[in-house]
Formats: structure tokens, C-alpha cells, sequence
């Protein structure tokens, strides 16, 4: 079945970086994208992005191009997204996501990660 | 970017009550609109997809409906275990959107 495993809680400072991973298990990882989605606490759902490990393709959401880069290691079959310049509404639970399609993003998320909280604070 | 919103905000009803979120988006979607179920504490689910396909092992008690701006989401016979919010999403157009969600209770 489908897994995807995320890393631990963060904590950064305003201003530092952070690079979260989603192992992917149970499926053909080069075959098909990762989206990432964050909440806010107590707050919606935001997409952030997705990239392609099948042709390393990106799309981010224009809020966040040239704050986050998001990539993927086809022998661990693990994405990372990273997050610059963090400021305290960076303050969020980061999801990824399986993609249906490798080829392009195509926004359907049927496979979710636990989650992961990353903390902004001075 | 799309906007969508939803309505109500949150909602009140009776286990067994007939239960319906709308989500309105601000441009024609045409039928690219999914519905995620989020309980409390847990990531979102994938519910419905392209407007009223059911996910497997989703309970045929749910059902979308809905297209171009207008949507909706109804709960049949509301139980116990849909307490949750609810949120549309659109896929027409990058960057993909979400509705600011729908807080389910029970009465």
C-alpha cells in the first residue's frame, strides 16, 4: 500500500532555512509526482508545489518562487522541500502528497504524508 | 488565482440528518473539484474526486454534485464518524486552491 512517511517536527528561527523529507513506499516513486500542502494552525489548506520525479519537473505556487525548492532522490525514493527566509507564518503542519500523474500536476491528493509541524519562532 | 469559498462555516446537526456544505469558486472550474475530509489532529482525505466520484471505501451516504461555480457535498444520514471539516479544492487551473473549510458536529 501506499505510504508516505515524513520527517520529525522543526524548529527555526526567522530567517533560517528548513528541508523536510517524504519517504514514498508502495508504488513506483519516478512514476508519479509529489504536491506539497501546508495549514496554518487552526488555519486551511495552501498548495505549494510539485515536482516530477519522473522528469524532474517543478511547479510552485507563485507566493512561494524563490523561497522553495523542492527535489527528489530517486534511490531512496524520498522528496524534500525546502523553505528560505522563514518568517512566523511559515508556522505550519507541511503534508505532501502523491501525485496521480508523473507527467505534469494535476492536483488530485489521494495519498497523504503523517505531516510535519515546522515551528518559526525567535 | 481561484478563489473558492464555502459555506456554511460550520454546522450543527443531528446524528441521521440530511447534511449539505456548498463551495462556490470564482471562476468556471468545470467539473475539476475534489472534497477532502479532515479529522481532527489527522491529514486530510481524498473523499470525492471529479465532482461526484466516490473514492473506494468511501460510504455511499456522501455525495458531490456541481458544476462550473457552483458545488455542493451532501451527508445523507450524518454519523458519529463524519465529524470532521470538509474542503473543496479546485484543479482547474495552478495554483490549485482550497475552499477555507467546513466544520461538522454533531448536535
Amino acid at each position: 500500500q501506499v505510504q508516505l512517511v515524513q520527517s520529525g517536527p522543526e524548529v527555526r528561527k526567522p530567517g533560517a532555512s528548513v528541508k523536510v523529507s517524504c519517504k514514498a513506499s508502495g508504488y513506483t516513486f519516478s512514476s508519479y509526482g509529489i504536491s506539497w500542502v501546508r495549514q496554518a494552525p487552526g488555519q486551511g489548506l495552501e498548495w505549494m508545489g510539485w515536482i516530477s520525479d519522473y522528469n524532474r519537473n517543478t511547479n510552485y505556487a507563485q507566493k512561494f518562487q524563490g523561497r522553495v525548492t523542492m527535489t527528489t532522490d530517486t534511490s531512496t525514493s524520498t522528496a524534500y522541500m525546502e523553505l528560505r527566509s522563514l518568517r512566523s507564518d511559515d508556522t505550519a503542519i507541511y503534508y505532501c502528497t502523491k501525485e496521480p500523474s508523473g507527467i505534469e500536476a494535476s492536483g488530485t491528493f489521494e495519498h497523504w504524508g503523517q505531516g510535519t509541524l515546522v515551528t518559526v519562532s525567535s | 488565482d481561484i478563489q473558492m469559498t464555502q459555506s456554511p462555516s460550520s454546522l450543527s446537526a443531528s446524528v441521521g440528518d440530511r447534511v449539505t456544505i456548498t463551495c462556490q469558486a470564482s471562476h468556471d472550474i468545470s467539473g475539476y473539484l475534489n472534497w477532502y475530509q479532515q479529522k481532527p489532529g489527522q491529514a486530510p482525505k481524498l473523499l470525492i474526486y471529479d465532482v461526484s466520484d466516490l473514492v473506494t471505501g468511501v460510504p455511499s451516504r456522501f455525495r458531490g454534485s456541481g458544476s462550473g461555480t457552483a458545488f455542493s457535498i451532501t451527508i445523507s444520514s450524518l454519523q458519529p464518524e463524519d465529524i470532521a471539516t470538509y474542503y473543496c479544492q479546485q484543479y482547474h487551473s495552478l495554483p490549485f486552491t482550497f475552499g477555507p473549510g467546513t466544520k461538522v458536529d454533531i448536535k
